[in-house]
């Protein structure tokens, strides 16, 4: 079964600075979609940035990008020029490609606390 | 209707009664998806319905947990004889197709929370 595994309970940044997330998993899969959910204390998750397994060049939205490392199976958030609005809990999750439910297993989450 | 809508926001009820959550997805969405969120964890699948069917309800813990979507829209989550431990946030998703080539994004409601005394 895959697992994923977010070793950060909590970070911090100072605003308009950097913060990296970390997210590990384990899959013996080779094809797979990877995601980063934010979820603010309304408790609606709302998707940040996707990468497919196949595609080695790593996804970016805006201020947000992510290390995709398949060979470490690891996919790490990096949000530059933290906003205040950029506080809330963080979520990483696998999916498989094809068969099956096409279920999202998530990490436990990460808390991120953006300073003024 | 614009997003994934769950009734009710919250609920709070006895231990042994039984407990109905509502999730009306977004329109033309054809698979739907419950997961449960306990406190400081990450949300954890329940059961997935492609359409009016339950394509996979491996995730429900118990036969106390049940599901429907009989018109493949609106889906109700029903627990029977509820426990202290079944205190939770249950989320509903939906997503507009499901398969190869499919994005696998989810959007997600904002949750019910139930609290179980």
């Amino acid at each position: 079964a895959q697992t994923v595994t977010q070793s950060q309970p909590e970070m911090s940044v100072q605003e308009a600075e950097t913060v990296t997330l970390s997210c590990t998993y384990d899959t013996s899969e080779s094809d797979y979609y990877l995601f980063w959910y934010k979820q603010p204390p309304s408790r609606q998750m709302i998707l940040v940035i996707r990468q497919e397994a196949y595609k080695q060049q790593n996804a970016t939205e805006n201020r947000f990008s992510v290390n995709f490392q398949k060979a470490a199976k690891s996919f790490s958030l990096k949000i530059s020029d933290s906003q205040l609005g950029d506080a809330a809990m963080y979520f990483c999750a696998y999916r498989r490609t094809q068969g099956g439910s096409e279920k999202l297993v998530f990490g436990k989450g990460t808390k991120l606390t953006v300073n003024p | 209707g614009a997003g994934v809508s769950q009734t009710p926001s919250n609920k709070v009820t006895e231990k042994g009664k039984y407990v109905e959550l509502r999730c009306d997805p977004i329109s033309g969405h054809t698979a739907l998806y419950w997961y449960r969120q306990s406190l400081g964890q990450g949300p954890e699948f329940l059961i997935y319905f492609q359409g009016t069917g339950a394509a996979d309800d491996s995730g429900l813990p118990n036969d106390r947990f049940f599901a429907v979507r009989p018109e493949g829209s609106v889906s109700t989550l029903k627990i029977q004889r509820t426990e202290r431990g079944d205190s939770a946030v249950y989320l509903c998703a939906s997503s507009l197709r499901v398969g190869p080539g499919s994005t696998g994004e989810l959007f997600f409601g904002e949750g019910s929370r139930l609290t179980v005394l």
